[in-house]
């Protein structure tokens, strides 16, 4: 039962690189969310998904894309990485209702230089 | 909009004082589920209880209290007789119900890191 995978754990970019983090539960949990964590500033909500073929966007989608074929897979991608993505990316799954707390990823150190 | 304060950006303590953790949170749902999460310096998110807005009953486990109180929209975490290892930075974190499609997003405070010292 491995919960929420995310892959890589650590990734270097260039400027103006692209690439995919990976995030996949298998918990048939309905909804699927991307955080990223700044310091000082907590986690933020980046893009999400109430189930396969519907998301929308948080509180901080710009440079961002997601899209969401299954119920199991929910990756995010950045189409040109900029330093200011430089964080710690989590994924998370849940279910209704919300009682159990959120499942999250062991999260992706993503340094853009 | 939903709001979660945590004022104490910092704490440190000695090992076995007790530390409390505070978290003020706003919000217009009265359907609403509070949650606290520990983050090791490891990196992972620790879920540690959630709480519904219709419970109001204090929680204790074990050295680790809550103290949920609807009237100052506080939900505060208690560590007893604290210990090098809950050397962490602790989030709480606020999700609503009723708030259409993006009801029960986590949104979270800025974490307060506890140092415990031996």
């Amino acid at each position: 039962n491995a919960g929420v995978t995310q892959t890589p754990k650590f990734q270097v970019l260039k400027t103006g690189q692209s690439m995919t983090l990976q995030c996949a539960q298998d918990m048939n949990h309905e909804y699927m969310s991307w955080y990223r964590q700044d310091p000082g500033m907590g986690l933020r909500l980046i893009h999400y998904s109430v189930g396969a073929g519907i998301t929308d966007q948080g509180e901080v989608p710009n440079g961002y894309n997601v899209s969401r074929s299954t119920t199991e897979d929910f990756p995010l991608r950045l189409l040109s990485a900029a330093p200011s993505q430089t964080s710690v990316y989590f994924c998370a799954s849940w279910t209704l209702p919300s009682n159990y707390g959120y499942t999250f990823g062991s999260g992706t150190r993503l340094t853009v230089v | 909009a939903q709001k979660v304060t945590q004022a104490q950006t910092e704490i440190s303590v000695v090992e076995k004082e007790d530390v409390t953790l505070d978290c003020v949170y706003e919000t217009r749902d009265t359907t609403y589920y509070l949650f606290w999460y520990k983050q090791p310096p490891s990196g992972e998110l620790v879920f540690l209880i959630r709480r519904n807005s219709f419970d109001e009953q204090n929680e204790i486990s074990g050295r680790y209290s809550w103290n949920f109180q609807k009237s100052t929209s506080s939900f505060n975490f208690t560590i007893t007789a604290s210990q090098v290892v809950d050397s962490a930075v602790y989030f709480c974190a606020l999700s609503e119900a009723n708030s259409g499609a993006g009801s029960y997003q986590l949104t979270f405070g800025k974490g307060t890191k506890l140092s415990v010292i031996p």
